[in-house]
């Protein structure tokens, strides 16, 4: 089966700017859950989606935004880029009755 | 909320020695954990896990221990062979209102041949 898939590879931004991450989950899972991967800081919770509404966000200000389509894809906003964003944004999916997650490769965002 | 420590930060060790990692966590409604590898440029890959109900769970060379009343679980891997070199991180996760995963910061483990 594919595994979790998402685009772009790399992202270069300016300060100020938007960024538009997507992630595409393993066929029949409906939870989508986003954790940034800043270096020397590990993994940290941003967001979770399932069913279409967002469930729950980690300590992330509001700039950080996303949703969840019907076909269970998703989107990763982050507005007025600051340089610290400068990360490995990583998607994860999971099936509703598995706590399993699984992660997609990554989307290297760098702001300049 | 959860909050999860890992320790150690680095760890080398000869090949076909064992290592251990352990971590901690806060949350005793805490009841799924698992331990991803991250190889350098790659995604977190998950290698094995352990729920609340379980104290022990190996997986050929690798084994992962749960203690419930000290809130500690520990990844065993025996037999270690250079392409085990990698970034391992635990986590925890309370299903229910959360589903999120809580990660530790990782430890970097070095296989010498």
């Amino acid at each position: 089966e594919a595994g979790v898939t998402q685009s772009p590879t790399h992202l270069i931004k300016t300060r100020g700017q938007q960024a538009t991450l997507r992630c595409s989950p393993i066929s029949g899972h409906t939870s989508v859950y986003w954790y940034q991967q800043a270096l020397g800081l590990g993994l940290q919770f941003l967001l979770w989606y399932d069913e279409g509404e967002e469930r729950n966000r980690g300590n992330f200000p509001p700039r950080f935004s996303g949703r969840q389509f019907p076909n269970y894809s998703s989107e990763l906003n982050v507005n007025a880029l600051e340089l610290e964003d400068s990360a490995l944004y990583l998607c994860a999916s999971s099936s509703g009755t598995s706590d399993e997650q699984y992660f997609g490769p990554g989307t290297r965002l760098t702001v300049t | 909320g959860e909050n999860v420590e890992q320790h150690p930060s680095t760890l080398s060790v000869q090949e076909g020695d064992s290592a251990v990692i352990k971590c901690t966590y806060s949350d005793s409604a805490s009841n799924y954990f698992p331990w991803y590898k991250q190889e350098l440029g790659k995604r977190p890959q998950l290698i094995i896990d352990i729920r609340s109900n379980v104290g022990e769970k190996k997986d050929q060379r690798i084994a992962v221990t749960l203690n419930k009343t000290a809130k500690h679980f520990s990844l065993h891997i025996t037999e270690t062979q250079p392409e085990d070199s990698a970034v391992y991180f635990c986590a925890a996760s309370w299903r229910g209102s959360q589903g999120n995963l809580i990660f530790g910061k990782g430890t970097k483990l070095s296989v010498k041949p």
